[in-house]
């Protein structure tokens, strides 16, 4: 039985490009949450997603976007990158009610040059 | 604004001892909270949730307290074990929210 699984493990880009980020949930799982998490700190919040539609954002700017497909896997998307956005990007995912424990992928490491 | 604090200071222990971490908050009033434990390059892996109306959870040699009066909740480690060394996290749930609020978390080092 898979867990969440995430692609890529590791990206490099440069300020003002663009990224996309996907994660495949855990099966029997139908919610994902995305998180940043920085060096030295826990995750925060991005967004999560739950048939299909964002059902609750943190604080973060609309340069952050994100999408969730029929078969539930789902893809982060970030627009005019800036170094403050180097992190590791993790994505939980859990079934139904918000009180469940999240499983979380291995994440991916953004470096922003 | 809410705040979590986990302990500031790494934790080092010696093999076979207890390890408390603590977990405070102020400004949040949680409905459940749940302990994770991520190891380095790693995502963080669940390991108990307690509910508000909880005092008390153990699962094996873990136990976990919630005290909502004092705003605090304490994770102990009973006879650790150099493979208990990692970072601890502890995270906290709204009745009516879906997001986990994170603290920066507690790293633990077991020494044999």
């Amino acid at each position: 039985d898979a867990g969440v699984t995430q692609s890529p493990t590791h990206l490099i880009k440069t300020r003002g490009q663009q990224v996309t980020l996907r994660c495949s949930p855990k099966s029997g799982h139908d919610t994902v949450s995305w998180y940043q998490q920085a060096l030295g700190q826990g995750p925060q919040f991005i967004f999560q997603y739950y048939e299909e539609e964002e059902r609750q954002r943190g604080n973060f700017p609309d340069r952050f976007s994100g999408h969730q497909f029929p078969n539930y896997s789902s893809e982060l998307n970030v627009n005019a990158l800036l170094l403050g956005d180097s992190a590791l990007y993790l994505c939980a995912s859990s079934f139904g009610n918000s009180n469940q424990p999240q499983h979380f992928g291995d994440g991916t490491r953004l470096s922003i040059l | 604004s809410q705040k979590i604090e986990q302990n500031s200071e790494a934790l080092n222990i010696q093999e076979g001892k207890t390890a408390t971490l603590t977990c405070n908050y102020t400004n949040y009033s949680p409905a459940y909270l749940q302990w994770y434990r991520q190891d380095p390059g790693r995502g963080p892996v669940f390991l108990l949730l307690i509910r508000e109306n909880e005092k008390e959870k153990r699962k094996e040699r873990l136990k976990v307290t919630f005290d909502t009066t004092l705003k605090q909740s304490l994770f102990h480690i009973t006879a650790s074990q150099p493979a208990d060394s990692a970072t601890y996290l502890c995270a906290l749930g709204g009745r009516d929210d879906y997001k986990l609020s994170f603290g920066a978390g507690t790293t633990v080092t077991v020494r044999a």
